[in-house]
């Protein structure tokens, strides 16, 4: 079945650094990707999105990067601040418009 | 800004009650879902609602599940008779037409015991 994965559970960074947080799915025919952050006692809350016909996409502050050749996904967040402290999961959509969603990456910022 | 409103916060039942899980979506949204998280794992899909009907659904909703939208607000999520693997976080989602955005509600917490 498809489903969508994080490589690492846990990412610690210091404050002002740039973090990148890696995902791989396995469904080829996915057309549809979104980065969620999700705070702790919250929902998850849309960061960006991308399509499969594109590579790269630039929001403010993070950037989206697509390699549909090796099937991943990364979140790139510049100059990362300790409010980014939280749960990043990629998740791959459907034309019905359901989110699948990886196992997730706490993302851990030092001051 | 807009946003998805979910009660109650936090809902204790004993095993084998029915629970009614109510969410208000945004107002102009079309395509409304429900998800779950249990304690420390991924959000999980339970259905899609689209047009006064369930569009997809999961293996995890079965047949102690239901949804509804009983008026122009509300979409609401029953558990027929709660069991204690019910116990998670409960996500409610909308979609505005033409949109892939999923704007998430602050979930609600359902405890069984």
């Amino acid at each position: 079945g498809e489903s969508v994965g994080l490589h690492l559970p846990t990412l610690s960074v210091q404050e002002g650094d740039n973090s990148i947080i890696n995902c791989a799915y396995s469904n080829s025919a996915s057309d549809y990707f979104i980065w969620y952050k999700q705070e702790s006692g919250k929902g998850p809350q849309f960061i960006i999105d991308i399509r499969s016909n594109m590579d790269k996409r630039q929001g403010q502050r993070v950037t989206v990067l697509l390699n549909k050749t090796v099937k991943h996904l990364s979140l790139q967040i510049a100059a990362t601040q300790p409010g980014d402290s939280a749960v990043y999961f990629c998740a791959e959509n459907t034309n019905a418009g359901k989110s699948t969603f990886g196992d997730g990456t706490t993302l851990t910022v030092k001051p | 800004e807009p946003e998805v409103t979910q009660t109650p916060s936090h809902q204790v039942t004993q095993m084998g009650q029915e629970v009614i899980l109510r969410c208000v979506p945004i107002s102009n949204h079309l395509y409304f879902y429900w998800y779950r998280q249990i304690l420390g794992q991924k959000v999980e899909f339970l259905v899609s609602f689209y047009n006064n009907e369930i569009s997809e659904k999961s293996e995890i909703f079965d047949d102690q599940f239901s949804v509804e939208r009983p008026d122009g607000s509300n979409f609401t999520l029953k558990i027929r008779s709660t069991k204690l693997e019910d116990s998670a976080m409960y996500f409610c989602a909308s979609t505005g037409q033409d949109s892939y955005e999923q704007y998430f509600g602050p979930g609600t917490r359902l405890t069984v015991t």
